[in-house]
């Protein structure tokens, strides 16, 4: 079955600090991957996307992914982070083309420390 | 950007009674519409995929009849939980992606407490 998978299922970083959050799935066709923030009482909200082109994607927020098609992977990063960010981040893929159905992973609640 | 509105954004019912969660896409057309459930603490679980005028598709292990989803217009579907009991409690989020897009936008949720 399709899966994705978020390794991370808490992530603790004190202001300033690089993240780096994995995100990996099993698929070996065509995917479009997402990346997706809710804040706390928030609904979900769209960092960044890949469809095609450049494998490295930025998104808002200062927040950058790259997709490695070789490792199934799409990881998130950040090279600073603020108190700002605590959330859960949750990757999200669309396997195939002309598949709309999203499958999410379980999602990383990261929480930074002020 | 696109926004998806949901409507009430908490409920609470007694078991046994039916309740109905509106979703709707203010500024586009939604030819797709998606129904997640979302348990404390978890990843998102798609329901149903709902397209404007035709029947909704169910996921695996979700009842239909339980669930009833309605999309009879380009900016609004419904979901019913008909017969509520507390174990359907949970927090139901969903989605509407527009034509010749793969990205979903997503409403607020809503919280069902099933008493």
């Amino acid at each position: 079955a399709q899966s994705v998978s978020q390794h991370n299922h808490h992530v603790i970083l004190s202001e300033a600090a690089s993240l780096e959050l994995g995100c990996n799935y099993s698929y070996g066709g065509t995917v479009n991957l997402f990346w997706y923030v809710q804040y706390p009482g928030q609904h979900l909200q769209l960092l960044l996307k890949y469809f095609s082109g450049d494998p490295l994607v930025k998104g808002i927020k200062g927040f950058e992914a790259e997709f490695i098609k070789s490792k199934f992977s799409f990881n998130l990063r950040k090279p600073s982070v603020q108190w700002s960010d605590t959330a859960e981040y949750f990757c999200a893929v669309t396997p195939g083309a002309g598949t709309y159905k999203y499958i999410f992973g379980t999602g990383t609640r990261l929480k930074v420390l002020a | 950007g696109a926004v998806v509105s949901q409507h009430p954004s908490r409920v609470i019912c007694k078991s046994g009674t039916s309740v109905k969660i509106e979703c709707r896409s203010l500024d586009f057309q939604a030819t797709t519409m998606f129904w997640y459930r979302q348990f404390p603490k978890q990843s998102l679980m798609l329901m149903a995929t709902s397209n404007e005028g035709s029947k909704a598709t169910y996921e695996q292990g979700v009842e239909k009849d339980k669930f009833l989803i309605n999309h009879a217009s380009l900016t609004l579907s419904t979901l019913t939980v008909t017969s509520a009991h507390p174990e359907d409690s949970s927090f139901y989020i969903c989605s509407a992606i527009g034509t010749g897009t793969y990205e979903q936008y997503f409403g607020p949720g809503t919280r069902l407490t099933v008493t």
